[in-house]
């Protein structure tokens, strides 16, 4: 079955600056998902990558698909304090319709 | 309504007991799916509805595990004979087509299960 590894597991950055997270798969991604979670709520959605190479934008959030699709990455600019909260990466799994998630990575911003 | 709303928002129960949690998705979403979320970890998929047909309850952790929406809108998910280990968020999510790569699973809040 596929498996979803996310790092870093917990990252604490100053407000303003930049970061990355990443998300590894242990098959190949055929659609790739990036959710927001604040802390007690439920999982907003960020964005979806399907194809090799691709780059999606929201705001200062940036997304990529690598061209093996085995990887992807979040990227966010000028980080805020509302950028603060649970990142997931989910796949689906090509014939199925069910999304299975990473752990997470907790992302704390210093004022 | 404007989300996915779910109740109760927490729950108590002693081990044992039975319990209820309830999901109104968004109006008119066919596809609806139950995930439960330890502490500290991502959500770990339960069942998928389509519909009224529950066409995939593989990540049900046992028999004491059983979903239902039987009109094709509302679902319980309902756990039997409560253990701690079941203590967790239960997050029901809901998509508007069948499939997922085609339109994103919108979140309702979680039901807290606290099995004492």
């Amino acid at each position: 079955s596929q498996e979803l590894e996310q790092s870093p597991q917990s990252l604490i950055v100053q407000e303003g600056k930049n970061l990355t997270i990443n998300c590894t798969s242990s098959k190949t991604l055929y659609g790739l998902y990036w959710y927001k979670q604040k802390y007690g709520e439920g999982l907003i959605f960020l964005m979806m990558l399907q194809k090799g190479g691709e780059e999606k934008s929201h705001e200062k959030i940036t997304a990529k698909l690598d061209e093996k699709k085995q990887q992807s990455s979040l990227h966010i600019t000028a980080s805020q304090p509302s950028h603060a909260g649970i990142y997931l990466c989910g796949a689906d799994g090509n014939r199925d319709d069910k999304i299975i998630f990473g752990k997470g990575t907790r992302l704390h911003i210093l004022p | 309504g404007a989300g996915v709303s779910q109740s109760p928002r927490y729950k108590v129960a002693k081990r044992g007991q039975d319990v209820a949690l309830r999901c109104d998705p968004i109006s008119g979403h066919v596809s609806l799916f139950w995930y439960q979320q330890a502490l500290g970890q991502g959500p770990e998929f339960l069942t998928y509805f389509q519909n009224e047909a529950q066409l995939d309850k593989s990540g049900l952790p046992s028999d004491r595990f059983f979903a239902e929406r039987p009109e094709g809108s509302v679902s319980t998910l309902k756990i039997q004979r409560t253990q701690q280990e079941d203590s967790a968020v239960y997050l029901c999510a809901s998509s508007f087509l069948a499939r997922v790569r085609n339109s994103p699973l919108h979140f309702g809040n979680g039901t807290r299960l606290t099995v004492t």
